[in-house]
């Protein structure tokens, strides 16, 4: 099985701040890795697939990178309707989501 | 407007069944790979099982593999998943959830809003 590692596991950023998020696989992957958010008591919302593919009407300050076994999440300008869990999801054999990174605004 | 509605979970004792339902709409869900996938309380996500479009050919998380189907009814437009010998740790809200597996291959683009099942005594 393909494990995921997120970190961090959570942070605290303030409005208009850069944020990153990794996503570390267990074996090689190439780009099959996705990323969604998740707001409180809401269902997942799909934000960027194969690694670096921005979903149809999310907005550009949301980006991903990566390949292999190393993949980033990152938020060019933080806004106060981010605060959300984001997890990582490899599709490479079957599926494994990585344990979430809780982001919250200062 | 495309969207999956779950239905059919409740409270269930332990080794008991339930049956899980996800009726879409505004597309044709046949032409989909289909997907559940759980959230056990203020845990993150677990992919559960898959149905690829051809009906037929399905796959589990080792977690439920002999007590869970998943299943479809393409004249109904309808996902399943039939829950069997239920245990505590199967608690948790279950989504359904679409893979586009032409625009976005792997990934899951529309989701239900969960339906959620407690095991317990």
């Amino acid at each position: 099985d393909i494990q995921m590692t997120q970190s961090p596991s959570s942070l605290s950023a303030s409005v208009g701040d850069r944020v990153t998020i990794t996503c570390q696989a267990s074996q090689d992957i190439s780009k099959y890795l996705n990323w969604y958010q998740q707001k409180p008591g809401k269902a997942p919302k799909l934000l960027i697939y194969g690694a670096s593919n921005l979903e149809t009407g999310v907005p550009s300050r949301f980006s991903g990178g990566g390949s292999g076994t190393d993949f980033s999440f990152t938020i060019s300008s933080l806004q106060p309707e981010d605060t959300a869990t984001y997890y990582c999801q490899q599709c490479d054999n079957l599926y494994t989501f990585g344990q979430g990174t809780k982001l919250e605004i200062k | 407007e495309v969207q999956l509605v779950e239905s059919g979970g409740g409270l269930v004792q332990p080794g008991g069944s339930l049956r899980l339902s996800c009726a879409a709409s505004g597309f044709t869900s046949s032409r989909y790979w289909m997907h559940w996938v759980r959230q056990a309380p203020g845990k993150g996500l677990v992919w559960v099982s898959r149905i690829i479009s051809d009906g037929v050919t399905t796959d589990y998380a080792d977690s439920v593999k002999g007590r869970f189907t998943i299943s479809r009814d393409n004249a109904k437009n309808t996902l399943y998943l039939q829950m069997n010998r239920l245990r505590s740790e199967d608690t948790a809200v279950y989504y359904c959830a679409r893979e586009n597996i032409v625009a976005s291959p792997g990934a899951f683009d529309i989701w239900g809003q969960g339906t959620i099942v407690t095991v317990s005594s």
